[in-house]
């Protein structure tokens, strides 16, 4: 069955210093892949997409992934972390076709920020 | 800038009573998606609805959980009897029809039943 993983709970990161937020996911093609954030109390923002093309993608907020197909991983990164940054972040995988997609969780890796 | 509006944020209510969520989604999203949030966990799809059909429930709870979107536009979520179990963080999404993935979120109603 397809599924992602986020191998990390909780990461705990100090300010201004880069920050590396692991997805692995099982699915056989290459899907649509996706990053999401979800400061306390509040909904999901997306962050950044790849379905397509250079495997390395930009997004918001100064974040940055890699596709890489070899390891069926999908990686949040970000040079510099900020205060502000402190949040739950989901990684997901889109399945399905002809307009009908459903979106395959990750269980989600809480960030902390040292200051 | 559009956002999917829900109410109410935050519902507290005892076992056994009805509780009901109301979402408004981006004007022109045609798919609209219910899920819930237990915390420290990801989100569970609970309905997806292209225009106003419902396009999967099968984790939806029907015993004790309802949806509908009458016209197409906005939702309404409803458990009833709300069991201790039911406590979570029910969030609306909405997105344009054959965009995989590109959901635009509320910001949920997080309801604790007592």
């Amino acid at each position: 069955a397809q599924s992602v993983t986020q191998p990390d709970i909780h990461i705990t990161v100090s300010e201004g210093a880069s920050l590396e937020l692991r997805c692995n996911y099982s699915y056989g093609a290459t899907p649509y892949l996706f990053w999401y954030v979800q400061s306390p109390g509040q909904g999901l923002q997306l962050l950044l997409k790849y379905f397509s093309g250079d495997t390395l993608v930009q997004g918001i907020k100064g974040f940055e992934a890699e596709f890489k197909r070899s390891q069926s991983s999908f990686n949040l990164r970000k040079p510099s972390v900020h205060w502000s940054d402190a949040a739950e972040y989901f990684c997901a995988v889109a399945l399905g076709v002809d307009s009908n997609y459903q979106l395959i969780w990750g269980a989600g890796t809480k960030l902390i920020i040292k200051p | 800038e559009a956002e999917v509006a829900q109410s109410p944020r935050y519902k507290i209510t005892e076992k056994s009573q009805a509780v009901a969520f109301w979402c408004d989604p981006i004007s022109g999203h045609a798919t609209l998606y219910w899920y819930r949030q237990i915390l420290g966990q990801g989100p569970e799809l609970l309905v997806q609805f292209q225009d106003e059909s419902v396009v999967d429930d099968s984790q939806l709870p029907k015993d004790r959980f309802s949806a509908e979107r009458l016209k197409g536009v906005d939702s309404t979520l409803k458990i009833q009897p709300a069991e201790l179990g039911d406590s979570a963080m029910y969030l609306c999404a909405s997105s344009l029809a054959g965009e995989p993935g590109e959901l635009f979120f509320g910001e949920g109603s997080r309801l604790t039943v007592l």
